[in-house]
């Protein structure tokens, strides 16, 4: 399967911790998009990167959160000192920017609680 | 309020039509969009248009834009139990902006 993949597909957590997430986009993609869902809403868009460049990060909820692309490659989300509102489906795409419809490939998600 | 909205439940019976509404409030919109999401799945692209089409078939799936009303819609032919999921609209303009969903049930 060489679609998006991400890591841990659940999460669960005690309020306070750091929480890190992975996501492997599909390999010729150099964007790399995070959402965050919640339950009965579709997915809020946080950052984006295109290649290693993070190129909005405007959006992402607050300063607890960041995210890396360090080679260009995989990507992870970082939250740190996590609450309760945090618990979501964190979800990642990829796609191949050239110009056009920008279709954006979903990864499962990673559903994080926050106790 | 949301940039895009849709209504939340549909339901038809197996064989029907199916058609999901969505509006957007965004005239620079480049690309309109439709997902599939079912449990525990992530989101499938079904199809997308772009703004300056008002309509585009593939399959069983057509798309009409209405730019003037800000309006897109999606009809499903001939729906089967398997379309039962969760849609989704979304417009892109600098980001992907999504609807809410529309949660269609399809009756045997």
């Amino acid at each position: 399967d060489t679609g998006v993949s991400q890591d841990p597909r659940h999460k669960i957590t005690k309020r306070g911790q750091n929480v890190t997430f992975r996501c492997d986009p599909i390999s010729e993609h150099n964007r790399l998009y995070w959402y965050r869902q919640t339950l009965g809403q579709g997915p809020e868009f946080l950052t984006y990167f295109q290649n290693e460049a993070q190129l909005e990060k405007s959006r992402l909820l607050s300063d607890r959160f960041s995210a890396e692309r360090p080679k260009g490659s995989f990507s992870t989300l970082e939250i740190q000192r996590t609450e309760q509102g945090d618990s979501a489906m964190y979800l990642c795409a990829s796609s191949l920017a050239a110009g056009g419809p920008n279709e954006q490939f979903f990864g499962p998600g990673t559903r994080l609680t926050v106790l | 309020g949301e940039d895009v909205e849709q209504s939340l439940f549909l339901s038809v019976r197996e064989g029907d039509s199916s058609v999901i509404n969505c509006t957007y409030t965004d005239s620079s919109s480049t690309y309109l969009y439709w997902y599939k999401q079912e449990p525990g799945a992530g989101l499938q692209l079904l199809t997308y248009i772009f703004s300056n089409m008002d309509m585009k078939q593939d399959q069983r799936l057509t798309v009409l834009l209405n730019k003037k009303d800000k309006h897109l819609s999606l009809r499903i032919a001939d729906t089967q139990t398997g379309d039962s999921a969760i849609y989704f609209c979304a417009e892109l303009i600098y980001d992907m902006r999504f609807g809410a969903g529309t949660r269609l049930t399809v009756k045997p």
